[in-house]
């Protein structure tokens, strides 16, 4: 059963420029998180997704920030206009729908985002 | 406000040594409590997680954790260190129905030979 995928591992853009990054979340999962671990910031919470559905964005910044996670295919977080101060590396997790694991997530080994 | 601390930054321990890692935090209801690892350039791996019941839980690597409700704990432990144990640590809490995680700062383990 293969892990919660996430590419690129590694992403070089320079401001201003667009940065997608992907998330395949383990088989049998529906539920897609997003994290950004910011240097000195520790790991936050950015936005929980189900399939077609933003279930909460709170931790999302308000501007240049969206994610999808659409009924084929992966979960796409996109930032617009990259700024220095994106440069972290972004985290997708994963969870079922139900069961005993609910409430536990599985994450990804991460994209590393450097803006330049 | 809900939290999660880990007062240590960093901790040091000789291979072989027993270790125990801090965690506390701050919130009304019984958390759901998990403990990550993140070696360099990784992401994490879960080590366990205590939802409710036994309060001592046991996880992989030989890691295990105890949920202590009167000193709002969970603090990680280990009887004998590896030295591929060396990493960095989070203690992490969901309140189940927000589902959100939201970790401490982390405790980096050197493990010396």
């Amino acid at each position: 059963n293969a892990g919660v995928m996430q590419n690129p591992r590694h992403l070089v853009r320079r401001r201003g420029q667009e940065a997608r990054l992907r998330c395949s979340p383990m088989k049998g999962h529906s539920h897609v998180y997003w994290y950004r671990q910011l240097p000195e910031e520790g790991l936050k919470f950015m936005v929980y997704l189900q399939k077609e559905n933003i279930i909460d964005e709170s931790g999302m910044p308000k501007e240049r920030f969206s994610a999808e996670f659409p009924k084929e295919g992966p979960s796409i977080l996109r930032i617009q206009q990259v700024v220095r101060g994106d440069s972290a590396a972004y985290f997708c997790a994963s969870s079922p729908r139900a069961g005993a694991d609910e409430d536990t997530q599985y994450f990804g080994p991460g994209t590393r985002l450097t803006v330049l | 406000a809900q939290s999660v601390t880990q007062p240590d930054i960093h901790i040091t321990v000789s291979e072989g040594a027993s270790l125990e890692l801090r965690c506390n935090y701050s919130y009304g209801a019984t958390p759901y409590l998990f403990w990550y690892v993140q070696s360099p350039g990784q992401g994490l791996q879960l080590l366990l997680k205590y939802f409710s019941g036994d309060t001592l839980v046991q996880g992989i690597k030989g890691f295990e954790a105890e949920f202590k409700r009167s000193q709002s704990s969970f603090n990680l432990r280990k009887p004998s260190v590896h030295w591929s144990d060396a990493a960095e640590y989070f203690c992490a809490y969901t309140s189940g129905s927000a589902r959100q995680l939201t970790f401490g700062s982390g405790t980096q383990l050197t493990v010396l030979p």
